[in-house]
């Protein structure tokens, strides 16, 4: 099993370029979420997906589209981007859905974005 | 949100020495995870612990919910057990919106 595949795993941006994030699971998890790290900070939630067809905002959501394909992918899209948004970004996902339970967080290996 | 703090931010032991992490939450939570970050950067899930008490090899958790605390258990330390380790919480009001630590950087020493 492969889990949580996110592509790419660098990338270089110029400000105002768009871009999109791959994230692809294969446990059949309900939710699906992508989060960014900062140095020396923990991470933090840009969107989530509780079920195919639906998305939520999380924290901090400026700047940043997403799109549940379908239940295996959720795609995240810097659409101009910004060097506040240089950052590495990883796509998780979990069993809880809408109806909650033991859900448990597996991430995938990450996105290291550096916008110029 | 839910404010989360991990303590100690940072920590510095030789192999062999035992450990303890803390993080405390500020509001009541359904859902309570600990992870390492490892140098590489994988984020690696260690435990899922509402509340009770785990163990798993040399690590063990235990979660006082009532008293809005967790505690992670590092015994006889290896290398391999330096990197980051964070806590992240989810409120009852919203399963999915998990809050994170800013993580208690461990750096076990041969």
């Amino acid at each position: 099993n492969a889990g949580v595949t996110q592509t790419p795993k660098f990338q270089v941006l110029k400000t105002g370029q768009s871009m999109t994030l791959q994230c692809a699971q294969d446990m059949n998890h309900n939710s699906m979420y992508w989060y960014r790290q900062d140095p020396g900070m923990g991470l933090r939630l840009i969107y989530y997906s509780a079920s195919e067809g639906t998305t939520d905002k999380g924290e901090v959501p400026n700047g940043y589209n997403v799109s549940r394909l379908n239940k295996r992918e959720f795609s995240l899209r810097l659409e101009s981007a910004a060097p506040s948004q240089t950052s590495v970004y990883f796509c998780a996902s979990s069993e809880i859905g809408n109806s909650g339970g033991n859900g448990k967080l597996f991430f995938g290996s990450g996105t290291q974005l550096s916008v110029l | 949100g839910i404010q989360v703090e991990q303590s100690p931010p940072d920590l510095i032991l030789q192999e062999g020495a035992n450990s303890t992490l803390r993080c405390n939450f500020s509001d009541s939570v359904n859902n309570l995870q600990w992870f390492h970050q490892n140098p590489w950067g994988q984020l690696i899930n260690l435990f899922y612990i509402p509340s009770g008490t785990k163990q798993n090899g040399r690590l063990s958790a235990t979660t006082v919910a009532t008293e809005r605390y967790s505690l992670l258990y590092i015994s006889s330390s290896q290398t391999t057990d330096s990197g980051v380790y964070f806590c992240a919480v989810a409120p009852p009001y919203n399963f999915n919106k998990f809050y994170f630590g800013s993580g208690t950087k461990l750096n076990v020493k041969p």
